[in-house]
């Protein structure tokens, strides 16, 4: 089942705010952010886990709210570098190992100067 | 540059063609995966190997066919594609086989056309 993400598209100017939401119908374990520049691999950013911890890394931090079933990317201040397109990837328990991800369909980050 | 190395970067292929994707790591990881990516669209998870184990195969045509020869290695054999096939093909590894939560490292990916 794939996590829905919203906005599908955002454009901003050099130091404005951003928020990606992430949310799935189905209980989560954890969710993945990854950042994937045109014709590169995805990168990743970070894992919330279910428990509705907060992280963060420089300028770009992350929530999850275990009762909505969302997960939040929030990008401060952006950068230029910033721009690409953001997914939020889910995993369920399956109870056994190593599982793939599901991808949301992706947010389309343009940041401008 | 990633820390894991897939090749070929890019291969063109007949229908009628036997080609294979590679994807190697040396970071000790224990779990390794296939996704496809078409353009504009997110990656889809194909295939996932735990402790050189095939672990999940989410209903992919046996006209890919994985391969796992060792801990640090991956391979896509590829048989008889059609053209919807042609799409970027990335491998991905992460630490723990038994345990979820891992990040994952993406390859570069080998961007496939079929003609």
């Amino acid at each position: 089942q794939q996590p829905v993400q919203s906005p599908q598209a955002v454009i901003l100017r050099e130091g404005e705010d951003a928020v990606i939401n992430c949310s799935s119908s189905k209980a989560l374990y954890s969710v993945h952010w990854y950042r994937q520049k045109h014709g590169e691999a995805p990168v990743f950013l970070m894992i919330l886990l279910k428990g509705g911890e907060q992280k963060g890394h420089d300028k770009i931090s992350a929530s999850f709210n275990e009762k909505k079933q969302q997960s939040s990317l929030y990008l401060t201040a952006s950068q230029l570098s910033y721009s690409g397109t953001y997914f939020c990837g889910t995993e369920w328990s399956s109870g056994g190992g190593a599982d793939g991800l599901t991808f949301g369909k992706g947010t389309h980050l343009i940041i401008q100067p | 540059d990633t820390e894991v190395t897939q090749t070929p970067k890019h291969l063109v292929m007949g229908m009628t063609n036997k080609k294979s994707l590679k994807c190697e790591q040396h970071m000790g990881h224990r779990a390794m995966y296939w996704y496809k990516q078409k353009a504009k669209k997110p990656p889809e998870l194909m295939f996932v190997y735990s402790y050189e184990k095939l672990s999940i195969n989410e209903s992919v045509p046996s006209r890919f066919s994985p391969e796992c020869p060792n801990s640090s290695l991956l391979n896509l054999h590829l048989h008889a594609l059609q053209p919807e096939d042609s799409a970027l093909y990335l491998c991905a590894s992460s630490q723990e086989g038994q345990l979820l939560n891992q990040p994952q490292h993406f390859g570069d990916g080998t961007r496939l056309s079929i003609l």
